[in-house]
Parts: C-alpha cells; structure tokens; sequence
C-alpha cells in the first residue's frame, strides 16, 4: 500500500544531542513537509521541500535542519539548537506537481513520531 | 499572512446528535480549505476539502462541511454522531501561490457522551 511511513515513532533525546526523524514516502509525491505539534497550538510548519534538492524554511526552522535528497525522503534533524524538542512531529507529503491544478493541493500525513527529551 | 481560527478548544456531544465544529479563516483572496480529524497519538486524515464550485462539500465518515465567503467560515457538520467520531479535528487554509503550504487552526477535541 502506498503511504507515508515516519520512524522512529517514539524516540529519546539526551540534552545536547542531535536526532534524526525518518520520513519516507511511496506516493511520488513531489511536495514534502514536516510539522510539529503541541497540545492547544496546532500543527505549525518546520521545513517543506517542492522538488529534490531544495527546501525552503517554515514558520518555526530554528534549531531544525533537513535535507532532500531522494523524492521518497525528508528526514528533520532535531539539533541541540532546539531548546524545547519535546513534541510530536508530524511528516506529510502532496500530490504531484501539475496534475490536476488546484484539487492536487491535498497534504497528507504520517503517523508521526513522538521526541522526548530526557 | 492567512490565519484560522478554531473558536471551541473542547465539545461535547450525545451520541446520535448533530454536530456543528466552527472554523474561521482571515485572507484576502480565495483560500482552500480542508478539515483533518486525528486520533490520539496518531497523523491526520483528510475529512474533506473545498477549492471551488458548490459550497457544500461531503465527505468522509458523513461529514460535510460549507464554505460561506461572507462570513469566511467553514464549518463541519454531521447529523448524527457516533462514539468513534470522537478526536481532534483541524481545519486548515491554503491559497494558490502559496507554496501547497497549509496554515492549521489550534484544534476542536471532540467528547462523545454515550
């Protein structure tokens, strides 16, 4: 079955560790994202890459690093940059570029992943 | 920059009554908009979405939802709700130009009473 798949799904961080999420998608999805969510404030957007090779920074990039090199992977490196880690991250993927125009602009998601610092 | 405002951080509701969750966005031109439901510890699914064209849009699970332009409202709806309905729902806006990037509201928690 086609989806998206994040790992770990729960997942420890030492104080001044670097972690890194897995996110793979089999959906030849071109469009990447990656979200972090805190109880009572939403889904806020981290980083989100177009096309391979390229990212752009989201609302909240600080302390986060990503890299885009295959069409099926963006993993989020959490550096010990991030002073508060602990969440629950969520990565997602769209439908293709230039298909279908303005009903192609779907986001779905993975199962996420859960970061605790301890 | 577009924003969305969910007005009820926590509902609670009977089971087989109907559900009105009210979603809010601010932006100028047309946006797109979408509900998500997300069970605990779990990703988001798609519940609906609108882009154009008739106002009110069915869904998945028997929601639905109606986009009203001069309220700039998006409100989801089901007639009668079950106890597996209960969750969080999200509602998001996107607008074309803006990078397929969706800006989510804070969440509704849905309570259903058996």
């Amino acid at each position: 079955d086609g989806g998206i798949t994040q790992s770990p799904k729960y997942l420890f961080r030492k104080e001044g560790q670097n972690v890194t999420l897995s996110c793979e998608q089999n959906l030849n999805h071109d469009a990447m994202y990656w979200y972090r969510q805190d109880p009572g404030q939403g889904l806020r957007l981290i980083y989100y890459s177009q096309i391979v090779n390229d990212f752009q920074k989201g609302d909240i990039a600080e302390g986060y690093s990503v890299s885009r090199e295959k069409k099926e992977s963006f993993p989020l490196t959490v550096t010990s940059a991030q002073k508060n880690p602990t969440a629950f991250y969520l990565c997602a993927s769209s439908t293709p570029r230039g298909t279908g125009g303005l009903s192609s602009l779907t986001i779905y998601f993975g199962e996420g992943s859960w970061l605790t610092v301890v | 920059a577009q924003s969305v405002t969910q007005p009820d951080i926590h509902i609670t509701v009977s089971e087989g009554a109907s559900l009105e969750l009210r979603c809010n966005y601010s932006y100028g031109a047309t946006p797109y908009l979408f509900w998500y439901v997300q069970s605990p510890g779990q990703g988001l699914q798609l519940l609906l979405k609108y882009f154009s064209g008739d106002t009110l849009v069915q869904g998945i699970k028997g929601f639905e939802a109606e986009f009203k332009r001069s309220q700039s409202s998006f409100n989801l709806r089901k007639p009668s709700v079950h106890w597996s309905d209960a969750a969080e729902y999200f509602c998001a806006v996107g607008f074309t130009g803006g990078g397929n990037k969706l800006t989510f509201g804070t969440g509704t928690q849905l309570k259903v009473e058996l």
